[in-house]
């Protein structure tokens, strides 16, 4: 258990709906990652939340958004779903020491698993 | 724009054989440089990180991993894998001054007894 939990940890929807993926991330951690592990495009770096607020944005479409609420957890709303975001979405924390050095470690969920038929 | 390029998809080997798996990246400036491991069902882990320093970083597991910045590549080495090796590996790059970390495609290893 790395101590970053994520629910749920497999969904299956249909086309055009919408779903929601919660991350809680390891006790003290300020900052959530979001990434997306697809077969073809290996790992994708969605977006970054530190402390609440939007820090980095990645490759996340405008269907998807997400936020980190006060008490430090995140939520990745994925909508009008598509056969193609089928994927491993997986959610990391960092302690983040506000200096955005990139010397982070993230510590990594055990991922949720979006299968859209 | 920064990418990581990890050149083999996928690799197989027997127990006892030595493993290189490349890892280049493309960023001018400063880098901070990492190896996750992901072991089958489980989540992505640390494996060794570089951030500044002597270039021959070790990790956990008897892994290591050299820093050669004219190459711009981040190579891990094992020289002699187990069974509980197999996994799939991916190298990452976090540009000097942002939060982004940058992984490549990953590299599947199988290792047989």
């Amino acid at each position: 258990d790395s101590g970053v939990t994520q629910t749920p940890k497999h969904l299956i929807t249909a086309t055009g709906q919408r779903v929601t993926l919660r991350c809680s991330p390891r006790s003290g951690d300020l900052s959530v990652y979001w990434y997306q592990q697809s077969l073809d495009q290996g790992l994708q770096f969605l977006i970054q939340y530190y402390n609440g607020e939007e820090r980095a944005k990645g490759n996340i479409l405008e269907r998807f958004s997400a936020q980190q609420f006060p008490d430090l957890h995140s939520e990745l709303n994925l909508s009008s779903l598509e056969l193609g975001d089928s994927a491993l979405y997986f959610c990391a924390s960092s302690e983040a020491r506000g200096g955005g050095a990139g010397a982070n470690v993230l510590t990594f969920g055990a991922g949720s698993r979006l299968t859209v038929l | 724009a920064q990418s990581v390029s990890q050149h083999n998809h996928h690799v197989i080997l027997s127990e006892a054989a030595s493993l290189e798996l490349g890892c280049n990246y493309s960023y001018g400036g400063t880098v901070n440089l990492f190896w996750y491991v992901q072991y089958p069902g489980q989540h992505l882990q640390l494996l060794l990180k570089y951030f500044s320093g002597d270039p021959l970083v070790k990790g956990i597991k008897g892994f290591e991993a050299e820093f050669i910045k004219s190459k711009f590549s981040f190579n891990l080495r094992k020289p002699s894998v187990q069974w509980s090796d197999t996994a799939e590996y991916f190298c990452a790059v976090a540009p000097y001054n942002t939060d982004k970390l940058i992984f490549g495609t990953g590299t599947r290893l199988q290792v047989f007894p």
